[in-house]
Formats: C-alpha cells, structure tokens, sequence
C-alpha cells in the first residue's frame, strides 16, 4: 500500500482555472505537509497541518488554501491559476518524534 | 522506476564523530542528485546536490560525491555537532523540472 498517495500525478490547466491536489496518508501520522519544487529543485515549505491545525503558513498567495477534512488527508486547492504557478507540488507525512518523513510521489502541476 | 535507498535510522552520534549515511539509487538516466535536510519545527531544505559523475556537492561541512560506477552518493561530514540533529534525505531527479524522488530519510541525533 502506498504510504501517502497525491493525485492526480500530472495536472495542465490552463490560467485563471481553480484546481485541487488530494493527499491522504495511511501512516496514522498526525502532521501533513505541502511543499513546492521550483525549477531549481529547492523545496519551498508551503503548509503544514498537525491533526488538523495549520501550524505553518508560510508565505504564499492567498489563492493558496489547504484544506484538512481529517488527520488523513491535506487537500489543497488553488484558485485563479497563474503561469508561475506551474511546479512540482509535494504532500508529505511525519509520525511522532523520532519518525521519519514520508513523500508522496509529487504533483506536476502546468498552467498554460 | 527511479529509486533512491538511504540507510535507516536513528543514528545517534557523540559531537566531533564522523558521519557518514550512505544513500544508493538507480535511475534510468542519468539524474542530479541531492540531500535536503529537516530540522526540528522547519521545512526541509536543500544541503547539497552534484549534477554529474565525480562531481563533489558540499555545504556547512559536509560533503557527497556523486560516484556512477557504484551508484552511490553518500554523505559525510568530518566532525558533527549538536546543531546537525535532523532528518537527511537523499533524492535524485531527471533533467528538467522533473519530480524528486526520495529516500525514505535519516534521523540524525547528536549528542553533547
């Protein structure tokens, strides 16, 4: 079973279209994040959610909203898509202190 | 696919020990590799990364050398120190803005 699954895989959109990445994780874990993978391969923390309370909002557009129905999943929808939003988004779990961190396989996200 | 192994932790070191944690991968083409690393309550950040053979990534002290005939691309670091408690994870990418794949990560402890 895979640990945290994202879909869809890739996403081409075109601008102005509101979207939503699906993450869930079957870890248990009570922490989820979101990171985006620029074109240089850095790894921009975006949110992190602890059973579910956003505990990090760094600072992206506000057409950025994550969204936690359950500890199980971090969802996360955009609105208004623009071109420079086109990256790698990745979810990720983290179990208690002392576990390690689990990806998803990433979301390839382009807007047109 | 592409796959990235990285030694299982925890690794708990004595400050001013020498560390090494082996990651291993295969891929298809030929990637860029990295290590990211999470400190505790951060986002995880890019350490170093070589993009081609023999290339020698290095930051903060550390060091990884990207070795194709052994598929290997291991990280050391001469002498630790608490600061460096964290979770290491080795990944690799394709040309482009292709998705990272990770290791599964690597808890650091170091003690005083």
């Amino acid at each position: 079973d895979t640990a945290v699954s994202q879909t869809p895989k890739y996403l081409v959109t075109q601008m102005g279209n509101d979207k939503s990445i699906k993450c869930e994780q079957n870890l248990g874990h009570d922490t989820m994040y979101w990171y985006k993978q620029d074109s240089k391969k850095f790894l921009k923390i975006m949110f992190s959610y602890n059973n579910k309370e956003l505990i990090i909002n760094e600072t992206v557009p506000n057409r950025f909203s994550p969204k936690s129905p359950d500890k199980a999943h971090l969802n996360l929808h955009i609105n208004s898509l623009e071109l420079g939003d086109s990256a790698v988004y990745f979810c990720a779990s983290e179990g208690a202190s002392g576990n390690t961190i689990y990806f998803g396989e990433g979301s390839w996200l382009t807007v047109v | 696919g592409d796959s990235v192994t990285q030694m299982e932790g925890p690794v708990t070191l004595s400050e001013e020990a020498f560390l090494t944690i082996n990651c291993t991968y295969t891929a298809t083409g030929y990637p860029s590799l990295f290590w990211y690393v999470q400190y505790p309550g951060e986002g995880l950040q890019l350490l170093l990364k070589a993009t081609k053979a023999d290339d020698k990534g290095s930051n903060k002290g550390f060091e990884a050398t990207y070795r194709k005939e052994t598929t290997s691309f291991h990280l050391e670091k001469g002498s630790v120190q608490v600061s460096d408690s964290a979770v290491y994870f080795c990944a690799l990418s394709d040309s482009g803005n292709t998705p990272l794949v990770f290791g599964k990560g690597t808890r650091l402890s170091v003690i005083a």
